[in-house]
Formats: structure tokens, sequence, C-alpha cells
């Protein structure tokens, strides 16, 4: 089964500057990849998917993430970090049927002034 | 469309007791899933529906939880005999199609005493 590790729990950074966070997949196929960020309280709201296609994806907010079939990565970059992107932030594989959706353990962003 | 909506928000209940939670799906939307989220940790699968039809079940879906799609419209999801274990955050999503990401709801947070 497909799996994802985000090897960063918690991040820190100022405001303004650029974000990385980094997740690794593992699925035997071209998988279908996602970004969602949850708020204290709150249910994901998906930032971006990969399904095919360019390798660069766009999403909402500013966000975008780059899938590296080589690496099995699917990192998720902002070059400008607002205090409002404080939250956790998800990476998600799923199968090729796209009804199997698993998730990494999150990965924390903090927003200093 | 107002979105995925959950009910209730919060749900505290003793142990030993049955609890049922529901899920509204966005109308158009053909799938419906159900998801666990403890604190610090990503979403974890728990069933998946396509309309009314119940396709996949986690292992983590003991014989005590059982989920219902009637009509391929809303569904429930029923904890009997909870235990303390059971106390999470549990989240419905529902997509449409194989090339959509999913759409969460708030969740339902269930507490044991």
């Amino acid at each position: 089964a497909q799996s994802v590790t985000q090897p960063d729990i918690h991040i820190t950074v100022s405001e303004g500057a650029s974000l990385e966070l980094r997740c690794n997949y593992s699925y035997g196929a071209t998988p279908y990849l996602f970004w969602y960020v949850q708020s204290p309280g709150q249910g994901l709201q998906l930032l971006l998917k990969y399904f095919s296609g360019d390798t660069l994806v766009q999403g909402i907010k500013g966000f975008e993430a780059e899938f590296k079939r080589s690496q099995s990565s699917f990192n998720l970059r902002k070059p400008s970090v607002h205090w409002s992107d404080a939250a956790e932030y998800f990476c998600a594989v799923s199968d090729y049927n796209n009804n199997d959706m698993r998730f990494g353990a999150g990965t924390r962003l903090t927003v200093k002034p | 469309d107002t979105g995925v909506s959950q009910n209730p928000r919060h749900k505290i209940t003793k142990r030993g007791q049955n609890v049922t939670f529901r899920c509204d799906p966005i109308s158009e939307h053909n799938r419906l899933y159900w998801y666990r989220q403890t604190l610090g940790q990503g979403p974890e699968f728990l069933t998946y529906f396509q309309n009314e039809a119940q396709l996949e079940k986690s292992r983590l879906l003991s014989d005590r939880f059982s989920a219902e799609r009637p009509k391929g419209s809303f569904s429930t999801l029923e904890i009997q005999r909870t235990e303390q274990g059971d106390s999470a955050m549990y989240l419905c999503a529902s997509s449409l199609g194989q090339t959509n990401g999913y759409t969460f709801g708030s969740g339902t947070r269930l507490t044991v005493v």
C-alpha cells in the first residue's frame, strides 16, 4: 500500500521568508499526490494536487509543489510566508483509483513576526 | 453547496456507550470517506463508499464500528461499546470522480470518559 513520510515534525520560519516542506512517498505506480492544510480545530483544506502532466503544480494561497519521480518527493514551497500560514500541513498520496488516500504525520509550521 | 457537514461537532460519552455521527457530503459527490485523526497524527483511513456501496474498510475498523450510506446520500458512523482509545477526531470527506481531491468536513471530536 502507498505511504507518505514527512521528515519534519515542526518548522519555524520568519514572516516574509521562503518555505519548503518536505514530503516523500512510497507507491509502485504513478501516484496521485496532495497537500492539505489544517488550522486548529478545523478540517483539512486542499492546497494543491498532482495527477499527471506538468510536475510543478500551483495551488491556492501562493503555494506550489514539485513532483520529482526520481526522488519520490513532492515538496511544498512558498516564496514568502505570511503569519496566517501558521498551521499543520499534511502531504497525502492516493492510488490510481484515488479511493484510498494516505496521509503523512504532518508538519507544524510556526511563523515568527 | 455548503461543503461537507458533520454533526455533532463535539461528543462526550461514557465508556461502554454507543455513539453515532452523521456526515452530509457535497450533494453531487458520489464518493464518501471516513477518517480518524488523533492528536499529532495525520488522518487514518477508516472506510470508503461509492454511492451507497461500502467498497473498502480498514483493519482499523473493528467490529464495534459500522458505517452506512443509505441511498448514497448522507452517511453515519456508529461506534458501539466505546473505549477510551476511541477518543479522536472523526473526519468525513467527499469527492466526485477519480481526479479530484477530497473535500473534508470540520470533523466530530469524540471524547470517551
